[in-house]
């Protein structure tokens, strides 16, 4: 099956200026997530999707971060204006929950590196 | 809130060397832990995971131990080698909404 697809792979923009990442799940997979993993740290959750609704987007800085998946497949992140701390890599991860319930893995995509200038 | 702390690196090991990586964690409840690679230029995979506690997560040769008494869940490989290089990651999952917490990340160097 195929993985996490996510594109650009890289990016560079300068600051003020507006960028988006687009993510396509696994198929089937209902819960989709984004993470944020500045260099020489590891990744830190930013939203995360159930179908089409959010389900914790407690660390994404709603001044200029703004995420949507509107028909429960494919999502896409963006920043609007960017700052220098922004650059980091952006990862895109999906899960399915196993029938009945219980345990899940996530699968994570390569990432979208963003440098901003 | 959780966290997971992880054995600063750089590591660099001979070929053939014993690896230990170690990890403990903070949570309320009972978190499931995991050990994520992440290869050069990809994303992050699954290596193993532990899902209660004694339980011994192994894959490709590593394993980890799931000790609860010491909240840890340390990395381990008998016999590393060159293609093992990559950044290691441990994680917990804990709470409702399924969500990781990740540790800094390790970096792993084999040289042959």
């Amino acid at each position: 099956e195929a993985g996490v697809a996510q594109s650009p792979r890289y990016k560079i923009i300068e600051k003020r200026q507006s960028v988006a990442f687009w993510c396509n799940p696994i198929s089937g997979h209902a819960t989709l997530y984004w993470y944020q993993q500045i260099l020489g740290q590891g990744p830190k959750l930013l939203i995360q999707f159930q179908n089409n609704g959010v389900v914790d987007d407690s660390q994404l800085p709603k001044d200029r971060f703004s995420a949507e998946r509107l028909k429960g497949v494919d999502s896409t992140l963006k920043i609007q204006p960017a700052k220098l701390e922004d650059s980091a890599v952006y990862l895109c991860a999906s899960s399915s929950r196993r029938t009945g319930g219980g345990e899940e893995t996530q699968y994570f995509g390569p990432g979208t590196r963003l440098l901003v200038l | 809130g959780n966290s997971v702390t992880q054995m600063e690196g750089p590591v660099t090991l001979s070929e053939e060397a014993f690896l230990t990586i170690n990890c403990t964690y903070t949570a309320t409840g009972y978190p499931s832990l995991f050990w994520y690679v992440q290869y050069p230029g990809e994303g992050l995979q699954l290596l193993l995971k532990a899902t209660k506690a004694d339980d011994k997560g192994s894959n490709k040769g590593f394993e980890a131990t799931y000790r609860k008494e010491t909240t840890s869940f340390h990395l381990e490989k008998g016999s590393v080698q060159v293609s093992d290089s990559a950044v290691y990651f441990c994680a917990l999952r804990g709470g409702s909404n399924y969500k990781l917490t990740f540790g800094k990340g390790t970096l792993l160097t084999v040289n042959p």
